[in-house]
């Protein structure tokens, strides 16, 4: 099993519609989880970090499932602009930080 | 956030050349940065972290002799690709730890893409 999983899509949705990602990780001593978006030919970019209660940040809400292992990225409302593939990465425990990211999940949304 | 220069950010070059990125950390000290590779619809691979004032630390695959790096201070890191082959052609992208409040995070760079001929 790979440490970080993640379906890579793509995710193909119209615009306003309400599309949700999952990230699995196989290190259950794994402390820190976060979500990046990743443009075409550009650098990922921190969206937003995941915490233990769960976070929003506008249309964007993270959740953290320690017991089943996953993280998910829920987008409401989306935006052409949201376009883009969307990376997780998982914080290794023990003071090393040594993020493991997943292959990105892709999203495309459309008029 | 923090941000993290890197340059050049694209490079050509002849084969059996060798190739110098630097990574930058500008508004803050980072003691560790790491350096990836991303090859088109690939996931981000890590090659190596890069300690300040120490060797690095590579992964498994990845050639030391080969992929050169130097963390001279608190917000440099190069990365030397030594006799580059097109099989080394791939953007590679170099990020830098920073400490926001008692969450470790990493920022980016924008990435340099070589290509190899």
């Amino acid at each position: 099993r790979k440490e970080v999983e993640q379906d890579p899509g793509p995710f193909n949705v119209p615009e306003g519609a309400t599309v949700a990602f999952n990230c699995t990780y196989s290190n259950s001593a794994s402390q820190s989880f976060f979500w990046y978006r990743q443009d075409c030919r550009k650098e990922p970019k921190l969206l937003m970090s995941v915490y233990s209660s769960g976070n929003e940040d506008g249309r964007f809400t993270a959740q953290l499932n320690r017991a089943s292992q996953y993280i998910s990225l829920l987008i409401r409302d989306s935006k052409l602009s949201d376009s883009a593939t969307y990376l997780c990465a998982v914080g290794s425990s023990g003071g090393s930080y040594i993020p493991t990211f997943g292959r990105g999940t892709s999203l495309i949304v459309h008029p | 956030g923090a941000v993290v220069s890197q340059h050049p950010s694209r490079v050509i070059c002849k084969s059996g050349t060798s190739v110098k990125i630097e990574c930058r950390s500008l508004d803050f000290q980072a003691t560790t940065m790491f350096w990836y590779r991303q090859f088109p619809k690939q996931s981000l691979m890590l090659m190596a972290t890069s300690n300040e004032g120490s060797k690095a630390t590579y992964e498994q695959g990845v050639e030391k002799d080969k992929f050169l790096i130097n963390h001279a201070s608190l917000t440099l890191s190069t990365l030397t690709v030594t006799s580059a082959h097109p099989e080394d052609s791939s953007f590679y992208i170099c990020s830098a730890r920073a400490r926001i409040g008692s969450t470790d995070t990493q920022y980016f760079g924008p990435g340099t893409r070589l290509t190899v001929l």
